[in-house]
């Protein structure tokens, strides 16, 4: 267990939806990061936060969108959803403690579905 | 960022020492080299990583020449729990930087 939550394990939906993602990070860790997995694409990056505030952006589609919250938990908006938005998304936390390069810690992931 | 190169898949049997090499000829000064481990359908986990020369924990080893454009995780005694991909990543020396991952080792062990 990495101490990264993810919320729902699973989601079903159909194309045109809107989706919201939850992750909750490892206590005391500042920064999140969202990937996204799929078989065509590999693991890849979309969009890292830091103490609230945007830091990183990857490949993310301006369909989808994230924030980070006070209490340090973040959410992954996907709207419009497509069938090709189909993947695993996972969430990843690390300290971020200043000059060195962290551990990234995954959470479990949440698969999403679209039909 | 500087690219990596790994085999695509590797087989091997319990018991065996398993060593995964990576190429990465464009490392820069400042990067880290970093392994994870993904079994199907979870997050990678962070394996072992480092800068030079050569790193032990309890799960691996990770040996980097001194020109560093190449590194080799090794696994000691494999079992099968040990089958998943294995990521080999060049991160730069910069807390908070995002992974950039390629498309791994799959790694199966039979007995």
């Amino acid at each position: 267990d990495s101490g990264v939550t993810q919320t729902p394990k699973h989601l079903i939906t159909a194309t045109g939806q809107r989706v919201t993602l939850r992750c909750s990070p490892r206590s005391g860790d500042l920064s999140v990061y969202w990937y996204q997995q799929s078989l065509d694409q590999g693991l890849q990056f979309l969009i890292q936060y830091y103490n609230g505030e945007e830091r990183a952006k990857g490949n993310i589609l301006e369909r989808f969108s994230a924030q980070q919250f006070p209490d340090l938990h973040s959410e992954l908006n996907l709207s419009s959803l497509e069938l090709g938005d189909s993947a695993l998304y996972f969430c990843a936390s690390s300290v971020v403690s200043g000059s060195f390069t962290d551990t990234q810690y995954f959470g479990p992931g949440t698969r999403l579905t679209v039909l | 960022l500087a690219k990596t190169t790994q085999p695509i898949s590797m087989d091997s049997y319990e018991g065996q020492e398993v060593n995964i090499t990576c190429s990465h000829n464009n490392i820069a000064t400042n990067d880290y080299i970093t392994w994870y481990q993904q079994f199907p359908s979870q997050g990678p986990r962070f394996i072992i990583q480092g800068y030079k020369t050569k790193v032990t924990n309890e799960v691996a080893s990770l040996f980097i020449p001194a020109d560093r454009k190449s590194s080799t995780l090794s696994l000691p005694r494999v079992s099968l729990s040990d089958t998943a991909v294995y990521y080999c990543l060049v991160v730069p020396y910069q807390a908070g930087t995002a992974l950039i991952f390629g498309k791994g080792t799959t790694l199966s062990v039979s007995s």
